[in-house]
């Protein structure tokens, strides 16, 4: 079975610019949770969706957005870069709904640089 | 404010010794607690798992005990092996099933042959 994948792997940007990641569940999964890793505040949850639908949700500003598909793919939009946003962005799959815990699969991350 | 904490950044142990990580936490919700290893370039890799109504959770070389009064967890490796070395997470739940998880911000552990 395939395992979360996550593209680009890396992105540079400017300040103002905006990026959207992608990210693919391993098959079967419809949760899908993105973190973002710094050395400073090491991992930190953004979003989560199931469904379609925005489940949780972080103490992030509105700039980080993000949407799932149908077929459980998701994506991460960032608006209006800064600086900070400098970050390892990884995406979490697993597989069942609320009420049952389950273990999360990581991609690989996408290393976003903001120059 | 940080509701999980990993005091010490890293630790250095000899092969074939114990390596004993450990993890504080603040919420009192938090009923779910795991383990994650890291290797550079790499996501995070599940590890192990306890939950709030056990104490003790074994498998293999990896142990995790879990004190609820003291609000405090540990991983202990042993035999521990050059392998080990990575960055170990720890991450906390609440609720019984979110899929939110709050993590620590690691520690480097350094196996030595």
């Amino acid at each position: 079975k395939a395992g979360v994948t996550q593209t680009p792997r890396y992105l540079i940007k400017t300040r103002g610019q905006q990026v959207t990641l992608s990210c693919s569940p391993i098959s079967g999964h419809r949760s899908v949770s993105w973190y973002q890793q710094t050395p400073g505040q090491g991992l930190q949850f953004l979003f989560e969706y199931f469904s379609e639908t925005q489940r949780n949700k972080g103490n992030f500003p509105g700039r980080f957005s993000g949407r799932q598909f149908s077929n459980s793919r998701s994506e991460m939009n960032v608006s209006t870069l800064e600086l900070g946003d400098s970050a390892l962005y990884l995406c979490a799959s697993s597989s069942m709904g609320r009420g049952l815990y389950n273990e999360q699969f990581f991609g690989p991350g996408t290393r976003l640089t903001v120059l | 404010d940080q509701q999980v904490k990993q005091n010490s950044p890293s630790l250095s142990v000899q092969e074939g010794r114990i390596s004993i990580l450990n993890c504080d936490y603040t919420n009192s919700m938090f009923d779910y607690f795991l383990w994650y290893k890291k290797y550079p370039a790499e996501g995070p890799t599940f590890l192990i798992s306890i939950s709030s109504i056990k104490d003790k959770n074994e498998d293999g070389r990896f142990t995790v005990f879990l004190n609820k009064s003291a609000k405090h967890l540990s991983l202990h490796i042993v035999p521990s092996q050059p392998g080990d070395s990575a960055v170990y997470f720890c991450a906390a739940s609440a609720q019984g099933g979110s899929e939110k998880l709050v993590f620590g911000k690691g520690m480097k552990l350094t196996v030595n042959p």
